[in-house]
């Protein structure tokens, strides 16, 4: 079963403006990862947050971490063209049994238009 | 490092042939995933491997699908036999630890017709 789920399923923005994509999940996690995959092609990974993190920044891409209400976001400022892509949130279990299981959302289709 | 490779990037088949997928990780990662993405049911683990062991299998989604490790460097996906349901891309993946970022191969496209 998937472990996260994004919300939205699809945005759609113009180019210029901020992309806020959100992940939810269930059960307890060691960190928090975010990649991108853009059509045809393999996923790869953006940023990784750790479960004693709230906030980190990579260029112009700002993550959030909330453990307590088991919740993320993605956001993407001033986004690009280049940036249209599938986004998806992976998380990964604390569980003995399934240590390092590496599990992903549903993704987010971002369509910037120029 | 090539990055993780995988072949065949494109396989067509007719239903009831055995099918193998091939991945090599990249070399001094422990771990190795293998996931099926389809567009109804996204991207769903399969199975995953810790220093060659498979940790996880609960993915899998039959009998009809086998995976093993024979060594650090290789890894196989089979599905014998096929059938149109199992028509998706299948992406294997590595990470160097535990909890750490996790490198996709290209994927194999697999179509059984």
């Amino acid at each position: 079963s998937q472990q996260g789920e994004e919300d939205p399923q699809a945005l759609s923005i113009q180019e210029g403006e901020n992309a806020t994509m959100n992940c939810s999940y269930k059960t307890s996690i060691n960190n928090l990862q975010w990649y991108r995959q853009n059509s045809g092609r393999g996923l790869v990974h953006l940023i990784l947050i750790r479960s004693n993190e709230r906030e980190k920044h990579s260029g112009r891409l700002r993550v959030t971490l909330d453990t307590s209400k088991k919740s993320s976001s993605l956001l993407i400022t001033a986004s690009r063209a280049a940036d249209t892509a599938s986004y998806f949130c992976a998380t990964d279990a604390t569980s003995g049994t399934s240590y390092g299981k590496l599990t992903f959302g549903q993704g987010t289709i971002l369509t910037v238009h120029p | 490092d090539a990055g993780v490779i995988q072949s065949p990037r494109h396989e067509v088949t007719e239903m009831g042939q055995e099918v193998t997928l091939r991945c090599k990780p990249i070399s001094g990662h422990d771990y190795l995933f293998w996931y099926r993405q389809t567009m109804m049911r996204g991207l769903e683990l399969l199975i995953y491997f810790n220093n060659n062991v498979p940790i996880d299998d609960s993915g899998m989604p039959e009998d009809r699908f086998s995976a093993k490790m024979p060594n650090a460097s290789f890894s196989t996906l089979k599905i014998q036999p096929s059938e149109p349901r199992d028509s998706a891309v299948y992406f294997c993946a590595s990470t160097l630890s535990r909890a750490t970022e996790a490198f996709f191969g290209q994927g194999t496209r697999l179509t059984v017709v």
